[in-house]
């Protein structure tokens, strides 16, 4: 119940494509979802986040759909680019005594140009 | 403003030693949480500090232990190391817990 389950392990898709990753979750009590960029060598980043009463939540090319009913979110990268090569992580959190991130197991990305 | 500062970068000890790693939070933030990345997975939470007491541990054993100081900055401890210690091993600092955890670049730590 406190698993967050993420695909596809992997992605390539073409410059100025759509990038789409999908996660799932079981626990009702989380009411965040966040998604970090993270490059080699790098700490995860946080992209956009976006909580369970909203739908969709958009910034810049970076898009999260959220369908409460079916316990399921996704990331869209809109016009992928060389530079969103990374990978991706989705995440939830849940208020309480402990308010720690439980994340999903990563997407590699691969932008080709 | 600086982010959030991790130290040593990198790190290669042998089995059975001890190790302690360091963070510095971003100024102003009191929540300090440390998680480790092994290699192809996601971050796995190990612990949470706010003002200097622990929040919550993560699924890890005793051999690791960690600490906030009064200037909320943080150390991780793990004794004993076993080869499986070795990871990526970040510090992520925010306001107060739940959200908006700024991570810092890590520790890799080498077990060998």
């Amino acid at each position: 119940q406190q698993q967050v389950k993420q695909s596809p392990q992997s992605l390539i898709v073409q410059k100025g494509g759509i990038s789409i990753i999908n996660c799932a979750y079981e626990n009702t009590a989380f009411d965040y979802f966040p998604w970090y960029q993270q490059f080699p060598g790098k700490g995860p980043a946080l992209l956009i986040a976006i909580r369970p009463d909203v739908s969709e939540k958009k910034e810049g090319r970076f898009t999260i759909s959220f369908n409460k009913s079916a316990k399921q979110f996704s990331l869209h990268i809109m016009d992928s680019q060389p530079g969103d090569s990374a990978t991706y992580f989705c995440a939830a959190i849940m208020d309480g005594a402990t308010n720690k991130l439980i994340f999903g197991t990563g997407t590699l990305l691969a932008v080709q140009p | 403003d600086a982010g959030v500062t991790q130290s040593p970068t990198h790190l290669i000890k042998t089995r059975g030693q001890q190790v302690t790693l360091r963070c510095s939070p971003i100024s102003g933030h009191k929540s300090v949480s440390w998680y480790q990345q092994v290699l192809g997975q996601g971050p796995q939470f190990i612990f949470q500090y706010y003002e200097k007491e622990e929040r919550g541990r993560g699924n890890f054993p005793d051999r690791f232990s960690a600490r906030q100081f009064p200037n909320y900055s943080s150390e991780l401890n793990v004794n004993a190391l076993l080869l499986g210690d070795s990871a990526l091993y970040l510090c992520a600092s925010s306001l107060e817990p739940y959200y908006g955890y700024t991570f810092g670049s890590g520790t890799r730590l080498t077990v060998v």
